[in-house]
Formats: C-alpha cells, structure tokens, sequence
C-alpha cells in the first residue's frame, strides 16, 4: 500500500523558512516524479513543485518560483520542499502527490497534508 | 497558463439523482489530460477519473467521465450518500499543471 507521510508544518513569521518533508513507502519512489501540491483554508487545490525521478526536471509554479525549492533523495525514499521569504498568502496544508504513472500522469496518490501557517 | 471553469459552483441534488458537472479549459487540453477528483472534509483528494474517461482503480462505476479539448464533463449516474462532497478537475497535460476550483455536491 502507497502511503505517504508529510510533516514540517507549523507557525513561522512571515519572512522566514521552512522545509517540508514526505517520506514515501509502499512503492519504487525512484521510478516516479512527486509534487507539492496546496490547500488554502476554505479554499481549493493549487499545483506547487513538481521534480522527475532523477531530479533532472523541476518545475513550479510563479506564485513560489524563487521563493521554493523541491527536491528529493531517493536513498530515503524521501521529498522535500525548502519554503523560504514565507507570506501570509502561503499559509495552506501542504500535499505530497505522486504520479499514477513513471511517465507522469495525475495524482493517484496523496498524504494527508501538514499545515503551514504564515503569521506574526 | 490553461485556466479550468467548473460549473456549477454547487449542485444539490437528492440521493439516487443524476450529477452532472462541467470543466471547461481556457485553451485545449494536451490529449485528453484531464482528471477528476473527489474531496470530503478533512481528507485528501481522491483520484476518480483519468484521460478524462478512465476509472482509477476501484471506482464505482456509477462515475464516468467525457469530453476533450476544452469541454470535459462528470457524470455520477446516481448519487449515493458518501458522493456528496467537493469534485475538483485538473489537467496534467501542460505546464504549469491547474486545477478547477472545484464544485460541491450537497443533498438537497
């Protein structure tokens, strides 16, 4: 069974950083790219980060482009997102998505979110 | 940027009644990259539809998606008590990937 596992959420001030982590079990994480993908409170799903199996290809949205990082070790099964220069509009829950298939696809699989807010 | 519409905002409708939602896309969508999701109240998005017609694994078959290019439609034939919920559409096919901004299934 797929499961994956994110944390590193909480309060931080605007300004500051933060990493998230998603460990990944029940499947060969290196055979498949992963995301980011957010949910502001209320509202609905916003695509973050995406980063190919071997790291190769990184994408993101405007909204965090230079602000946020992905990346992924796949010696333990694990992916990140460095968040830094945090703004109130980046408080969401923060997915880790993986991809239905090694070519990419949509989401077939997601975690439960950690919750990121940005406050002073 | 490809921009999805969902339409309506919210649908009520009665146990047993035909839901039909809309997905319409700003531009079209690279092969049929379109996908469906399901959202109850604190948990995460479930996978529905793929290839804007393929069922995921182990989805009723009372779910069933069409279209292509800009037009994408989801139909649940008939509505059981644990599909009301928020239905989100998303496309895959081009970068950056976007989501509709979803439609809610409420009883009526």
């Amino acid at each position: 069974e797929v499961q994956l596992v994110e944390s590193g959420g909480g309060l931080v001030q605007p300004g500051r950083s933060l990493r998230l982590s998603c460990a990944a079990s029940g499947f060969t994480f290196d055979d498949y790219a992963m995301h980011w993908v957010r949910q502001a409170p209320g509202k609905g799903l916003e695509w973050v980060s995406g980063i190919s199996w071997n790291s190769g290809s990184i994408d993101s949205a405007d909204s965090v482009k230079g602000r946020f990082t992905i990346s992924r070790d796949n010696a333990k099964n694990s992916l990140y997102l460095q968040m830094s220069s945090l703004r109130a509009e980046d408080t969401a829950l923060y997915y880790c998505a993986k991809v239905a298939a090694a070519a990419g696809g949509p989401f077939d699989s997601w975690g439960q979110g950690t919750l990121v807010t940005v406050s002073s | 940027e490809i921009v999805l519409t969902q339409s309506p905002g919210t649908l009520s409708l009665s146990p047993g009644e035909r839901a039909t939602l809309s997905c319409r896309a700003s531009q079209s969508v690279s092969s049929s990259y379109l996908a469906w999701y399901q959202q109850k109240p604190g948990q995460a998005p479930r996978l529905l539809i793929y290839g804007a017609s393929s069922r995921a694994t182990g989805i009723p078959d009372r779910f069933s998606g069409s279209g292509s290019g800009t037009d994408f439609t989801l139909t649940i034939s008939r509505l059981e008590p644990e599909d009301f919920a928020v239905y989100y559409c998303h496309q895959y096919g081009s970068s950056p990937r976007t989501f509709g901004q979803g439609t809610k299934v409420e009883i009526k």
